[in-house]
């Protein structure tokens, strides 16, 4: 079983519709969940940073976290063309000197006017 | 708004050379992290690295590679000789704390011939 599942779409949307991407985990050590969006060959952009259970809103991005499932949820309200990347979630656990991130395959997501 | 800088963006190399990636974090960040993208796979992590030393590394950064902090503001990666399979987009990272944000920076795209 893979450490970190995402399902690599393609997602196709309207625009205006509300894209929902989601992970699965198999390490119940991850407390730090994060999403980051990534354009074609640049560097990955964090959008979201949450600690261990819950929600956490920040303009159009909502993200949900549920460690009792081992899922965690990013959604995207109001979606717009620009949105079109793909978005990697990656998680941590708690060290003392530097977390790695293990990240899963990426969602591709296309938002069409 | 601050950002990690790296450099060359893209590097072309023979099988067998030494190639030095390098990475300018952000300036009031401690952790320094390396990761690697092989085209069309995940974000993978190398190293992690904090008071001048290797905090953790993993399987893939065996010894043909290494890490160095020359002086106060570049963190470089050096393959020492170079193969096909580490033809990859590599990644700089840095944050404040070990469990702070991670902020990468644009990569390097390596190609090994």
């Amino acid at each position: 079983q893979k450490e970190v599942e995402q399902d690599p779409g393609p997602l196709s949307v309207p625009e205006g519709a509300i894209v929902s991407l989601n992970c699965t985990y198999s390490n119940s050590a991850f407390q730090y969940f994060m999403w980051y969006r990534q354009y074609s060959r640049k560097g990955p952009e964090l959008l979201m940073y949450t600690y261990s259970s819950g929600n956490k809103e920040d303009g159009r991005f909502t993200a949900q976290v549920d460690k009792s499932s081992k899922y965690i949820s990013l959604f995207i309200r109001d979606s717009q063309p620009s949105d079109s990347a793909t978005y990697l979630c990656a998680m941590s656990a708690a060290k003392a000197a530097g977390n790695k991130l293990t990240f899963g395959g990426g969602t591709r997501v296309l938002v069409k006017p | 708004e601050p950002e990690v800088t790296q450099t060359p963006s893209h590097q072309v190399t023979q099988m067998g050379q030494e190639v030095i990636l390098r990475c300018v974090p952000i300036s009031n960040h401690l952790y320094f992290y390396w990761y690697r993208q092989i085209l069309g796979q995940k974000v993978e992590f190398l190293v992690s690295f904090y008071n001048n030393e290797i905090s953790e590394k993993s399987e893939i950064f065996d010894d043909q590679f290494s890490v160095e902090r020359p002086d106060g503001s570049n963190f470089t990666l050096k393959i020492r000789s170079t193969k096909l399979e580490d033809s990859a987009m590599y990644f700089c990272a840095s944050s404040s704390g070990p469990r702070e944000t991670q902020y990468f920076g644009p990569g390097t795209r390596l190609l090994v011939l």
